[in-house]
């Protein structure tokens, strides 16, 4: 059965500390690995899709890497604005878009 | 171009009732998924459709059911509710079906089963 596990759950950090999310992936043929942004209340904002180990994608702050087991979302310099839930999700080797989401982590930056 | 759009925002069932759940694609996609998402967890795929066929399903019971419309709008119906129903219901549009797609999502309908 695929699985996504996230960790850390919760993660508080300081203004202008970077750190990184991790995503644990076991999956039956990937088509695709994708990182969600969700605000309290929400639907999930699209960010990156990875499709093969070695690649890696960047935007603003954020930049997320892909490994053949796992993904990282790694925050430079976030600010208060960075603060919300990250979603990981792959996409198994089905003929529809099926994707299986992890439990996020919940990110708190403070000023 | 407009978003995906989701009705009602909020609403409150009892029991057993029926609800129906609305969403309209992103302008020029033509495959709609629903996922269930309850509190403080990741959402659950429900089920796909496309041209206006149901074409995958998640791990629910068929009294989640649901439709695509010529305009590739969609309806999210669930009969018999139960307390473990409460829910935000996401609506998420592509431009394909196949895989490796990325998928839009829109803001969801908050159900509360009582």
């Amino acid at each position: 059965e695929d699985q996504v596990t996230q960790s850390p759950e919760a993660l508080r950090l300081q203004e202008g500390e970077s750190s990184s999310l991790n995503c644990s992936y076991t999956v039956s043929g990937l088509r695709g690995l994708f990182w969600y942004r969700q605000d309290p209340g929400k639907g999930p904002e699209f960010l990156f899709t990875l499709y093969s180990a070695g690649e890696e994608k960047e935007k603003e702050r954020l930049k997320a890497t892909l490994t053949k087991k796992e993904s990282f979302l790694h925050i430079t310099a976030p600010k208060p604005e960075d603060s919300a839930t990250y979603l990981c999700a792959v996409q198994a080797g089905v003929s529809f878009q099926k994707l299986v989401f992890g439990t996020g982590t919940r990110l708190l930056v403070s000023p | 171009e407009t978003g995906v759009t989701q009705s009602p925002t909020h609403l409150i069932k009892t029991r057993g009732q029926q609800v129906t759940l609305r969403c309209s694609s992103q302008s020029g996609h033509n495959t709609v998924s629903w996922y269930q998402q309850a509190l403080g967890q990741g959402p659950q795929f429900i089920f796909q459709y496309y041209r206006e066929e149901e074409n995958g399903r998640g791990n629910f019971p068929p009294r989640f059911s649901g439709l695509q419309f010529p305009n590739y709008s969609s309806e999210l119906n669930v009969n018999a509710l139960e307390l473990d129903d409460s829910a935000l219901y996401l609506c998420a549009s592509s431009l394909s079906s196949g895989t490796g797609g990325e998928l839009f999502f829109g803001e969801g309908s908050r159900l509360t089963v009582l």
